[in-house]
């Protein structure tokens, strides 16, 4: 079965550094997000991207945060400048749809800021 | 704005035992709803969903029914095993009320002894 793939699966960074996040999402699918989990808490939306562009994004996507799809299957989230409280676990999905289709998810990025 | 509420765990069951794991929801529009699994180390998998009221979603002995009247989608099975052993997640998604966004609630630890 296709599955969304994340690299790396642990990333450590010193605080104000820049981090890139990788994911490849499932290869026919055309809806793309990224969320993300603090330890022991609920799993947050962030951003979703459907042809080349954001169609919604929460809250905590402020400007430290970007994402791109640099060619036909990678899908990245980016943080210019990271903080201490951008420490979680990040979550790829994606979809072939939008008509309530599940989105599948990747096994997850745990980001270290020390 | 769209939430789920889920029961706090954890839950912790002899092999064998009822399972039941309550979930509400508050939804502007019509949402569909699901049950994601996320086994120890790994990504998030989704186990059942439903689209409608009335609808049951039902996978690997696992239940939930869609119970607009009480806004309501608990996950019940009959006979838990030691592999459920997972952190369950209630979520929503409501492309009809203008974001095809998950909405998750907290989680829900379940351990099942031997």
């Amino acid at each position: 079965e296709p599955e969304v793939t994340q690299t790396p699966s642990h990333q450590v960074t010193q605080m104000g550094q820049e981090v890139i996040l990788r994911c490849v999402p499932i290869s026919n699918h055309l809806y793309f997000y990224w969320y993300r989990q603090i330890l022991g808490q609920k799993v947050e939306f962030l951003v979703s991207f459907y042809n080349n562009e954001i169609s919604e994004k929460s809250e905590i996507f402020d400007d430290q945060f970007s994402v791109e799809r640099p060619d036909g299957s990678n899908f990245t989230l980016k943080i210019r400048s990271t903080k201490l409280e951008d420490s979680a676990m990040y979550f790829c999905a994606s979809t072939g749809t939008n008509d309530n289709q599940p989105q599948h998810f990747g096994d997850g990025t745990r980001l270290s800021i020390l | 704005g769209d939430s789920v509420t889920q029961m706090e765990g954890p839950v912790t069951l002899s092999e064998e035992a009822c399972l039941t794991i309550n979930c509400t929801y508050t939804a502007t529009g019509y949402p569909s709803l699901f049950w994601y699994v996320q086994y120890p180390g790994e990504g998030l998998q989704l186990l059942l969903k439903a689209t409608k009221a009335d609808d049951k979603g039902s996978n690997k002995g696992f239940e939930a029914t869609y119970r607009k009247e009480t806004t309501s989608f608990h996950l019940e099975k009959g006979s838990v095993q030691v592999s459920d052993s997972a952190v369950y997640f209630c979520a929503l998604s409501d492309v009809r009320g203008g974001s095809e966004k998950l909405v998750f609630g907290k989680g829900t630890k379940l351990t099942v002894n031997p």
